[in-house]
């Protein structure tokens, strides 16, 4: 199994650019999370999603966006970028809530200029 | 949001020594976990923690639930260096919170 896959690994986004970061999950879970690591910092919460067509903010989802049409997929849009979104991001997915192992993606490395 | 505050935030130390890295919330927890991530890599589970007062033991890592269910602490001993990384705990319902995260180095 892939189990979570995320694309692209790297990106340099222009300031005021647009871009969506893709997620894909094979393990059939139900939880879905975006994350962002600040270098040398711990991880925090973007959005996540409880199932297909759900979803809900994190600690924080400003300048941020996401869909979740399907189980397998959670992408997450960057509208406008700015140099503070200059950042790794990680998707996440759990069988059910935080009381289950989350399993992490590679990470996206996004530069802002 | 339900807070996550590690302590310390960093730990340098030398092969052999023993160590503890504290987690703490205001909130109470269902269960907490604790992760270890390397450079480059998402955080891999190291163990799930789910009653109060609980103590589980993974080779040389010990980990404890407070009884209150609003803290944590994973002890290390005689550390190696391949236990050298980021440790997170984390927490949450319908969601996971993490925490500010323990940047542990053993040097040899």
């Amino acid at each position: 199994n892939a189990g979570v896959t995320q694309t692209p690994k790297f990106r340099i986004l222009k300031i005021g650019q647009s871009m969506t970061l893709q997620c894909a999950q094979d393990m059939n879970h139900n939880y879905m999370y975006w994350y962002r690591q600040d270098p040398g910092m711990g991880l925090k919460l973007i959005y996540y999603s409880v199932g297909a067509g759900i979803t809900d903010k994190g600690e924080v989802p400003n300048g941020y966006n996401v869909s979740r049409s399907t189980t397998e997929d959670f992408p997450l849009r960057l509208e406008l970028a700015a140099p503070s979104q200059t950042s790794v991001y990680f998707c996440a997915s759990s069988l059910s809530g935080g009381d289950t192992e989350a399993f992490f993606g590679q990470g996206t490395r996004l530069t802002v200029v | 949001t339900q807070l996550l505050e590690q302590s310390p935030q960093f730990l340098s130390i030398q092969e052999g020594e023993n160590l503890t890295v504290y987690c703490n919330s205001s909130s109470v927890f269902s269960s907490l976990q604790w992760y270890r991530q390397e450079p480059g890599e998402g955080p891999v589970l190291l163990v799930t923690v789910v009653t109060g007062g609980e103590v589980k033991k993974l080779k040389r890592l010990t980990f404890q639930f407070g009884d209150a269910r609003k803290d944590s602490s994973l002890h290390i001993t005689a550390a190696q260096p391949g236990d050298t990384g980021l440790y997170l705990c984390a927490g949450g319902r319908n969601n996971l919170f993490f925490g500010t995260g323990t940047r542990l180095t053993v040097i040899p």
